[in-house]
């Protein structure tokens, strides 16, 4: 299995909504990312896990809470988001260590914030 | 400041003829590269990657030259296919880097006409 999972593909919620999304992979990657990516730019890290531990938190607003259960998973929930959150929000993993460091990416979830 | 800059926001080729996207970068500590190939609503794909210690790398019809003197790397795609057209990131990472991040460039959209 070479493949990044993310759920739900398409998310709309109000600013006064919780949601969460969720990103699994079965690769054995022990290095989990969160980006966000807006139209026309690139992607922009958020997080990163490393052996489920919270390694890099790149100052993102606390609306935003990361979540590994365990190594194959991945959440993040959203709380009292604005509308400038509205992005494709990608999940990627690869192997933690090393300068060796292809992230396999999931096709992302969309985001709509209203 | 971007640290990883690819000058070529679109880039339209001739099927068949030769694809060469271009990317710079300005940290002298980093020491992996690699491209990634998105169409639109998905996640990044992994293309193909290069070390520091190599000057070219090659997969089937993609390969990529590194000059680490001009700090400059470029993808030459040949023969180029209308299923090639999309955006391209090209991406570094190295020990100037926390933890496992990647830095993007901007992206090139590619268009091979038929």
């Amino acid at each position: 299995d070479t493949e990044v999972t993310q759920t739900p593909k398409h998310l709309v919620m109000g600013m006064t909504n919780k949601k969460s999304l969720k990103c699994e992979q079965h690769m054995g990657h022990r290095a989990m990312y969160w980006y966000k990516q807006k139209a026309k730019k690139p992607p922009e890290l958020m997080f990163v896990y490393s052996y489920e531990k919270l390694s890099i938190n790149e100052s993102v607003p606390s609306r935003f809470s990361p979540e590994c259960p365990n190594s194959s998973l991945l959440n993040l929930h959203l709380h009292a988001l604005q509308p400038e959150d509205s992005a494709l929000y990608l999940c990627a993993s690869s192997h933690p260590s090393g300068s060796v460091n292809e992230q396999f990416f999931g096709p992302g979830t969309r985001l709509t914030v209203l | 400041d971007q640290q990883v800059k690819q000058n070529s926001p679109s880039l339209s080729v001739q099927e068949g003829r030769i694809s060469i996207l271009n990317c710079d970068y300005t940290n002298s500590m980093f020491d992996y590269f690699l491209w990634y190939k998105k169409y639109p609503a998905e996640g990044p794909t992994f293309l193909i990657s290069i070390s520091s210690i190599k000057d070219k790398n090659e997969d089937g019809r993609f390969t990529v030259f590194l000059n680490k003197s001009a700090k400059h790397l470029s993808l030459h795609i040949v023969p180029s296919q209308p299923g090639d057209s999309a955006v391209y990131f090209c991406a570094a990472s190295g020990d100037g880097n926390a933890g496992n991040m990647l830095t993007f460039g901007g992206g090139t959209r590619l268009m091979v006409k038929p």
